[in-house]
Formats: structure tokens, sequence, C-alpha cells
């Protein structure tokens, strides 16, 4: 059973550009939820969806922004980058059953901005 | 404001050498209580779920214990390929898989 995958794996844009990470869940996952994980602050929620709606969102500002698809699959954009969204972007995939806290995550997307 | 709060930040034993890590948290209405694995270069893997005080899982090496106010990550007789970030969540009330997590403690075991 093939695993949760991101792509791109890494990444690096100029700040003001924008970038969007996509995500593919284990096959059967309905819910995908996205991460950021940076050094000092560990791992921050950024937004879930669940059957192409957005169940819940983090406390990050509307630059960032994210969508699921028909088949599961999930992107998420960032606009008008800044230094400080340089960071690992974590994907995880789950069965979709309400309230389960048993996430599968993918490896990863990192970004790099200069 | 849920909160996670994972001690200590990192922790070197040597291999046999057996020890505990510490996760407390604030949170309301406490639905699940996680603990993962994050090998550098990779995402979190999940280990073990406690939904309430008193509960205890095991694997291998690593057992989850849970209390009211915090739960410990008790590893026996480490080898060093337990070496790995170990990351601690909660999920609080609400229709959500949302995790609030800590920031993990590094463990590195020396053989």
């Amino acid at each position: 059973k093939a695993g949760v995958t991101q792509t791109p794996r890494y990444l690096i844009k100029t700040r003001g550009q924008q970038v969007t990470l996509s995500c593919s869940p284990i096959s059967g996952h309905r819910s995908v939820s996205w991460y950021q994980q940076t050094p000092g602050q560990g791992l921050q929620f950024l937004f879930e969806y669940f059957s192409e709606t957005q169940r819940n969102k983090g406390n990050f500002p509307g630059r960032f922004s994210g969508r699921q698809f028909s088949n599961s699959r999930s992107e998420m954009n960032v606009s008008t980058l800044e230094l400080g969204d340089s960071a690992l972007y974590l994907c995880a995939s789950s069965s979709g059953t309400w309230n389960t806290g048993e996430l599968f995550f993918g490896e990863g997307s990192r970004l790099t901005v200069l | 404001e849920d909160q996670v709060t994972q001690s200590p930040e990192a922790l070197r034993l040597q291999e046999g050498e057996s020890s505990s890590l510490n996760c407390s948290y604030t949170v309301s209405g406490l639905r699940g209580l996680f603990w993962y694995r994050q090998d550098p270069g990779k995402g979190p893997e999940f280990l073990f779920t406690l939904y309430s005080a008193g509960e205890e899982k095991e694997k291998e090496r690593l057992k989850a214990t849970l209390t009211k106010k915090e739960s410990f990550l008790h590893i026996t007789a480490p080898k060093p390929e337990d070496s790995a970030t170990y990351l601690c969540a909660v999920q609080g009330g609400g229709a959500t898989n949302k995790l609030i997590f800590g920031t993990g403690t590094l463990l590195a075991v020396q053989p």
C-alpha cells in the first residue's frame, strides 16, 4: 500500500513569489491535514480537509490556502512568500473517521525562501 | 489555549540505559494523546494513542503512560536504532483531526 506522497520534495523560491505544494493521500483516506514544521516552533497545524471541505484552519495568515479534490488529493498554496515561510511542509492523511489522531505523514516538502 | 510541553529537549543515552521522556499538556476536553517518532528527513510515524488517565500502551522497548496532566514515554534498554525525535501531540474537543504538537525530544542512543 503506497504511503502519502508529497511533491516537490525540495524547492527554492524568492520573496514575493508564490508556491503550490501537492499531496496524494493513502488510497481510501478522505482526510488530509497540512502542518508546517520549523526548528523553533515544531509542527504547527495549517488546515484540514475532509471530502473536499475545509474542516479546520490554524492560525496562519490568509496567504496560506489549500484545497482538496474529489479524489482526495490536496494542494496548499502560499502567496507572497516571506523569509519566515521557510520550513518543512508536511501532509498527513487519515481514514477520515471523525476524531482520529492516527495520522500518516508524507516525507514533506522543504521550502527555502531567499 | 491548548498547549503541549516536552522535556527534555535532548537526551543522550548509552545502549541499554533506560529512561523516560515527559509530555505535559493543557487541553480542553482531551480526546486523545499521541506519540510519534520522527527520523531525520522523514515525516512523523505514529506510535501510540492514549485516551484516558491510567492507560498504558507498549511496543517493543517503548511504553507510554498517561495521567490527567502528563504522559511519559518509557524506553527500556534502548538500542541505537531507537535514536530519533519523539513527538507528543494532543487532540482536543471538536469534530476534527487537528493535533497540537510539542516540540519534541531528540533522543540519541550511543552503542
